[in-house]
């Protein structure tokens, strides 16, 4: 069974401060990487995608892959009330690219 | 640029009853995905359809549920004879291509079963 982890939070930031929400899977086989932003009440949107190891920045969002280590990553700078959220990370593995979501973690950012 | 859209967008059932789930996925895309989510909890994968043809129904019960995708019309999900634990909200994702894992969401159906 493929398996995504998140810890669950909720993890509460100052306004302006750095969140970093973290992600195992278990399934060395993966390809492909994604972080979903879920409002209450809403669907998912996508965020941030990442396929090779390393850092990949766009505007506040930092993803970062370590396939060694079967871990992924996101980094929100400058963390606004706005942010405040359950994000969830996504992993599609390499055949045809079903996609296993965890559990979420909730961020609350505190102004 | 409409979007995956998703009917009801909430829908009662009594038990034993039989509740229909209506997916369109966004215009051109042929790959629909079926996720369930229940409160404070993820995305469970039910099962993913290209167009007439079922990928990958790993993640559905094998009893009550049935997910169908035809040439032309909403991808269905179809729940019978529902029970009190169906109760969720279940979400429609799409995507262009396999190989093209960015899914676009639809705002889900909230099935309440009384």
């Amino acid at each position: 069974q493929k398996e995504v982890e998140q810890n669950s939070g909720p993890l509460s930031v100052p306004e302006g401060a750095i969140a970093s929400l973290n992600c195992t899977y278990s399934d060395r086989v993966s390809q492909s990487f994604f972080w979903y932003r879920q409002y209450s009440g809403k669907s998912p949107e996508l965020i941030m995608s990442i396929y090779s190891n390393g850092d990949k920045e766009d505007g506040r969002f930092t993803a970062q892959l370590n396939k060694a280590s079967q871990y992924v990553s996101l980094l929100i700078r400058d963390s606004q009330p706005s942010d405040s959220a359950t994000y969830l990370c996504a992993v599609a593995d390499g055949g045809y690219q079903k996609v296993t979501f965890g559990t979420g973690t909730k961020l609350q950012v505190i102004p | 640029n409409a979007g995956v859209m998703q009917n009801p967008r909430h829908l009662v059932r009594r038990r034993g009853q039989e509740a229909r789930l209506r997916c369109s996925p966004v215009k051109g895309h042929s790959h629909v995905y079926w996720y369930r989510q229940l409160p404070e909890e993820g995305l469970k994968f039910m099962v993913y359809l290209q167009k007439e043809n079922i990928i990958d129904e790993s993640g559905m019960p094998k009893e009550r549920f049935s997910a169908e995708f035809p040439k032309e019309g909403p991808s269905i999900l179809r729940i019978q004879q529902v029970v009190r634990g169906d109760s969720a909200a279940y979400f429609c994702a799409s995507s262009p291509a396999a190989g093209n894992e960015k899914l676009f969401f639809g705002s889900g159906t909230q099935l309440s079963v009384l």
